[in-house]
This record gives C-alpha cells, sequence and structure tokens, in this order.
C-alpha cells in the first residue's frame, strides 16, 4: 500500500532563503509523485511531477524536486524564497504502472516566508 | 486552461439536512474526484467517476454518495449531514488516458462546509 509522509507540517524562511520541503513515500511498485501548492482560498495546483525518466525534475515558479529511490524521498527544493510562495504544499503519490486512480497525499507543510 | 468550478465558496447547514455539492468541469475530462481536506490529515478521497453513471468508492464513502449523469458534472451528497462531515470539500478532474495514476489533476478552489 502507498503512503506519504511530509515532515514538518510548518516551514518558516527568510525572504531570500533556501527552501526545503521533505516528503517520503511507500510505495510497492514504481512511484509517480507529485507535489501540489495550494494558495490561500484557492484549490490545488500542480507544481511538478515525476513519472519516468530523469529524476531530477523542474516544476514552475522555479521549484525543482529529485526523486530519490534509495531513500524514498521526493524533497522539494526552491534556491530563494519569495514572499508569494508561502502557501500549503503536499506531496502525493500514486502507483504506476497497474493503472487505477488511487493518488495518496500527505497530510500537507504550510510554508511561511518571512521579510 | 482547464477550469473546475463548484457551486458554493462556503454553506452552512444544519445536522439532518441534505446537502448537494456540484463541480463542474469544462475540458472534456474523463475522470472526477471528491475530495475532503482537513488539518494535518491532507486530502482523503471520497468518492471518484471515470465516466458517466460510473463511479467508485474511495477511502471514506460512509455517509456520502455521488451522482454523474452528464460528463462535464459531478455532485456529491450528504444524505444526511453530521458536524463530522464540516470540512473543505475539494473537486479534481483529469484528462482520462488510461495511464490515470500518473495524470496530473485539476481543482476547483473549494466548498467550506459547516454543519451546525
Amino acid at each position: 500500500a502507498q503512503s506519504v509522509t511530509q515532515l514538518g507540517s510548518h516551514v518558516s524562511v527568510s525572504e531570500g532563503a533556501l527552501v526545503l520541503l521533505r516528503c517520503n513515500y511507500s510505495s510497492s511498485v514504481p512511484p509517480y509523485l507529485f507535489w501540489y501548492v495550494q494558495y490561500p482560498n484557492q484549490g490545488l495546483q500542480l507544481l511538478l511531477k515525476y513519472t519516468t525518466g530523469a529524476t531530477l525534475v523542474k516544476g514552475i515558479n522555479g521549484f525543482e524536486a529529485e526523486f530519490k529511490k534509495s531513500e524514498t524521498s521526493f524533497h522539494l527544493t526552491k534556491p530563494s524564497a519569495h514572499m508569494s510562495d508561502a502557501a500549503e504544499y503536499f506531496c502525493a503519490v500514486s502507483e504506476g504502472g497497474t493503472g487505477g486512480f488511487k493518488t495518496i497525499f500527505g497530510a500537507g507543510t504550510r510554508l511561511f516566508v518571512k521579510a | 486552461d482547464v477550469k473546475v468550478t463548484q457551486s458554493s465558496r462556503y454553506l452552512v447547514k444544519r445536522t439532518g439536512e441534505k446537502v448537494f455539492l456540484e463541480c463542474v468541469q469544462d475540458m472534456d475530462h474523463e475522470n472526477m474526484f471528491w475530495y475532503r481536506q482537513d488539518p494535518g490529515l491532507g486530502l482523503r478521497l471520497i468518492y471518484f467517476s471515470y465516466d458517466v453513471k460510473m463511479k467508485e468508492k474511495g477511502d471514506i464513502p460512509e455517509g456520502y454518495s455521488v451522482s454523474r449523469e452528464k460528463k462535464e458534472r459531478f455532485s456529491l451528497i450528504l444524505e444526511s449531514a453530521s458536524t463530522n462531515q464540516t470540512s473543505m470539500y475539494l473537486c479534481a478532474s483529469s484528462l482520462g488516458t488510461g495511464g490515470e495514476s500518473q495524470e496530473t489533476q485539476y481543482f476547483g478552489p473549494g466548498t467550506r462546509l459547516l454543519v451546525l
């Protein structure tokens, strides 16, 4: 069975500092991995996803994530935080190769950006 | 751009009332989903639909039902609302190419439901 763990329900960084949001997953088959972002009073939107191929995935707004199979991790990073990055971020996993619709979402990490 | 709209942003209902939440997508997507979002729990799947009149239970279907009479519309029904159904409800859709597990889901803005 799949599961997703996001380390830290809240992360606070200063503007211009590195953003690192941690995500670990478990999956019995090769996973598909996603990061979604939710701005206040909005639905979720896709930041980036890993399906196959290159393990370093670049997304929108300068974010990127690296799939590390040996560590079962898919951490999200951004070199320099901007005030507009303040939002809630969700890591998600679905099982590749088996078809089906099940995407499991993590509990979310709220990012605060200090001026 | 895919647009997913939900009928209400905020809703207040009384215990025992029947509640309808509607979701419409405008991109001819095959798949539609209903989630509830609670602090510390992330998103949990209630029901999904992969075709008109087809539905499948998600992880927490108890107390809910759904209806999909038209491809673009997916309704969530709370037959008899209870206080533990107070939550944020998110609708989503995805294209439906046969590789569903890798598809991006597109979300509506959510309906915040308060049951008194």
